[in-house]
């Protein structure tokens, strides 16, 4: 069966950098995309961009650009995020899901568990 | 950017019927997909691709899109459907992913 297993929770200092990984397992990793999304607190979804494991394209979401990059490491099957110059704001659940790519549009079939990421000085 | 449109809450009885929008500037034109999300909880798919249902997802829920109105209709509404409901469609001109701010359905 198809499962994202996401890194544990981190706690970052303001001007720090967090990486969050996010293992496949139960699919071919490079058949589709992993997308990025966070959750603030008590707040809605917000994408941050998406990366293709099959060609290491990214397209990251014009807020985040400059301070996000997406990876991926095909021999693990495995997506990472990096997220720098972090701020009290970029508190949230960050979640990484299987990315089905259409004509003009992707959707996210499966969601990893989460990883709470806190900023705070 | 693209804007999406969602009620903040919506409320049902047992067993009605109950109809989540998502509020666009032609929306009809793209192809919207749902989420369900259980408190402290990852978001499930329930809807793609405006009214395909995923395997595992049961036929109570459907989706229509038409106008500047995308809508989930769950059916015969359950206890375990209390959730947040969260539309997505991809916005050509940011070139990114957008979500609306979800609707929290009550069932009553």
């Amino acid at each position: 069966q198809v499962q994202l297993v996401q890194s544990g929770a981190e706690v970052k200092k303001p001007g720090a950098s967090v990486k969050v990984s996010c293992k496949a397992s139960g699919y071919t990793f490079t058949s589709y995309g992993i997308s990025w999304v966070r959750q603030a607190p008590g707040q809605g979804l917000e994408w941050m961009g998406w990366i293709s494991a099959y060609n290491g394209n990214t397209n990251y979401a014009q807020k985040l650009q400059g301070r996000v990059t997406m990876t991926t490491d095909t021999s693990t099957s495995t997506a990472y995020m990096e997220l720098r110059s972090l701020r009290s704001d970029d508190t949230a659940v960050y979640y990484c899901a299987r990315a089905l790519v259409g004509a003009t549009t992707h959707y996210f079939d499966y969601w990893g568990q989460g990883t709470l990421v806190t900023v705070s000085s | 950017s693209y804007v999406l449109t969602q009620p903040p809450s919506v409320s049902v009885a047992p067993g009605k019927t109950a109809r989540i929008t998502c509020g666009g500037n032609n929306i009809g034109s793209k192809s919207v997909h749902w989420y369900q999300q259980k408190p402290g909880q990852a978001p499930v798919l329930v809807i793609y691709y405006d009214s395909d249902r995923p395997s595992g997802i049961p036929e109570r829920f459907s989706g229509s899109n038409s106008g500047n109105t995308a809508t989930l209709t769950i059916s015969r509404v359950e206890a375990g459907d209390e959730a947040d409901y969260y539309c997505q469609v991809w916005d050509s001109s940011s070139d990114g992913e957008v979500f609306g701010g979800g609707t929290k359905l009550t069932v009553l």
